[in-house]
């Protein structure tokens, strides 16, 4: 099993939509989770980090499931802006550093 | 933003070249990275050093070969690549290695090798 699985899409999505999907990871000794961003032919970007708690940046929502070991990204409201790849990043799996998911694409359309 | 600058941003290198690739983190962090992005898969870690010291190698290829001077600058000395070999190549900084801090990637070096 990949230490951190994603379904790669791309997801289609109409302008206004709400999308959500999840990322699984297979170490429960995981300790941090993050969201990053990366648009086409661009570098990753924090998008946000997920607390065990759940947590909300403006029409982002972040969730951590440690029971299911899975963690989900939530988008209401879709923009042509969000169209990019989201990627799973966890960190504490494997010796301390940041294991990246494959991402999953994102397309919004009008 | 311009916290992690890479050059060049675009290179195409024979097999047999010698290149280099440049990092510098204008962000005053102790930990850089380099990640290599290839099409349809996920960031593969490099190298990882810790105050120009380096703490992880990614059994990575002897033809890449890192060097970090100082702790704002990050090489990565390319010869004789494979066709393989090419990527998007990514330099990434954080305060500290070994923690969950945020990472901020530059933005990139597009390596062809022909």
């Amino acid at each position: 099993r990949k230490e951190v699985e994603q379904d790669p899409g791309p997801f289609n999505v109409p302008e206004g939509a709400t999308v959500a999907f999840n990322c699984t990871y297979s170490n429960s000794a995981s300790q941090s989770f993050f969201w990053y961003r990366q648009d086409c032919r661009k570098e990753p970007k924090l998008l946000m980090s997920v607390y065990s708690s759940g947590n909300e940046d403006g029409r982002f929502t972040a969730q951590l499931n440690r029971a299911s070991q899975y963690i989900s990204l939530l988008i209401r409201d879709s923009k042509l802006s969000d169209s990019a790849t989201y990627l799973c990043v966890l960190w504490g799996a494997a010796g301390n550093k940041l294991t990246f998911g494959g991402g999953t694409r994102v397309l919004v359309k009008p | 933003e311009t916290g992690v600058t890479q050059t060049p941003r675009h290179l195409v290198m024979g097999m047999t070249n010698k290149k280099s690739l440049k990092c510098e983190q204008h962000l005053g962090h102790n930990a850089m990275y380099w990640y290599k992005q290839s099409a349809k898969k996920p960031l593969e870690l490099m190298f990882v050093y810790s105050l120009e010291e380096r703490v992880e190698n990614n059994s990575v290829p002897s033809r890449f070969s890192p060097e970090c001077p100082n702790s704002s600058h990050l090489f990565l000395h390319l010869h004789t690549l494979q066709p393989e070999d090419s990527a998007l190549y990514l330099c990434a900084s954080s305060q500290y290695v070994d923690s969950g801090n945020t990472i901020y990637f530059g933005e990139g070096s597009w390596l062809t090798v022909v």
